[in-house]
């Protein structure tokens, strides 16, 4: 079945430096979505991607979507101790959403 | 504060009891999901409901029954569950069940099996 690859599992990073976590899928999808869980939290929407090297931002934050609609990447440009959680790509193609195993991201202030 | 609300936050039942979860929204979403997740693992989907039928079912244990009276509730029946099903257990809605649909979270409701 399909299949959503996420790293890295765990990032640590002193506030104010860049982060980024990539996903990457076996099979083309349709599109894919991000979502971040604060720590004993439930998932929060973020973006959703579905054009062939789309890229769009919020903030701090930078979502892509590869050429071949198979990868996507999130960038956090100077993290604050706000961004603190697990980020999870989802993707679907002809399936229903499928999560990656997620980052979880620790700052340290 | 979520749009999706899931009764009760915790519960603790032994392997015996009969208990049931409950979701709701007013949204005006078509389909609604049920997820488990396990720590520091993501949401695994079990049940999806769109126009409160079921749309799919991921070969989940029938000690877990699914109920969709209307498209702004759906329970979870519980029986004779066993300790590995202590997780939390995931409400979520989208406009309509087409998978591309961003999907709106409740808080969960954390599950411990004794």
């Amino acid at each position: 079945g399909q299949q959503v690859m996420q790293i890295p599992q765990y990032q640590h990073v002193q506030e104010g430096e860049d982060f980024t976590t990539y996903c990457n899928s076996s099979t083309t999808l349709s599109n894919i979505q991000w979502y971040k869980q604060r720590p004993g939290g439930h998932p929060v929407f973020l973006i959703q991607l579905v054009k062939s090297g789309e890229v769009k931002k919020q903030k701090r934050l930078t979502f892509q979507f590869g050429e071949a609609k198979k990868n996507s990447s999130l960038h956090i440009t100077a993290t604050q101790t706000t961004d603190v959680g697990t980020y999870f790509c989802a993707g679907s193609g002809n399936t229903p959403l499928v999560f990656g195993k997620g980052t979880r991201l620790s700052v340290i202030a | 504060d979520t749009e999706v609300t899931q009764t009760p936050k915790h519960l603790v039942m032994g392997m015996t009891n009969k208990k049931s979860l409950k979701c709701e929204q007013h949204m005006g979403h078509r389909a609604m999901y049920w997820y488990k997740q396990k720590a520091k693992k993501p949401p695994e989907l079990m049940f999806v409901y769109s126009l409160e039928e079921r749309v799919e079912n991921n070969s989940v244990p029938s000690r877990f029954s699914p109920e969709c009276p209307n498209s702004s509730h759906l329970f979870l029946h519980l029986h004779t569950l066993q300790p590995e099903d202590s997780a939390l257990y995931l409400c979520a809605s989208s406009q309509t069940g087409v998978s591309y649909q961003p999907q709106h979270f409740g808080d969960g409701t954390r599950l411990s099996i004794l």
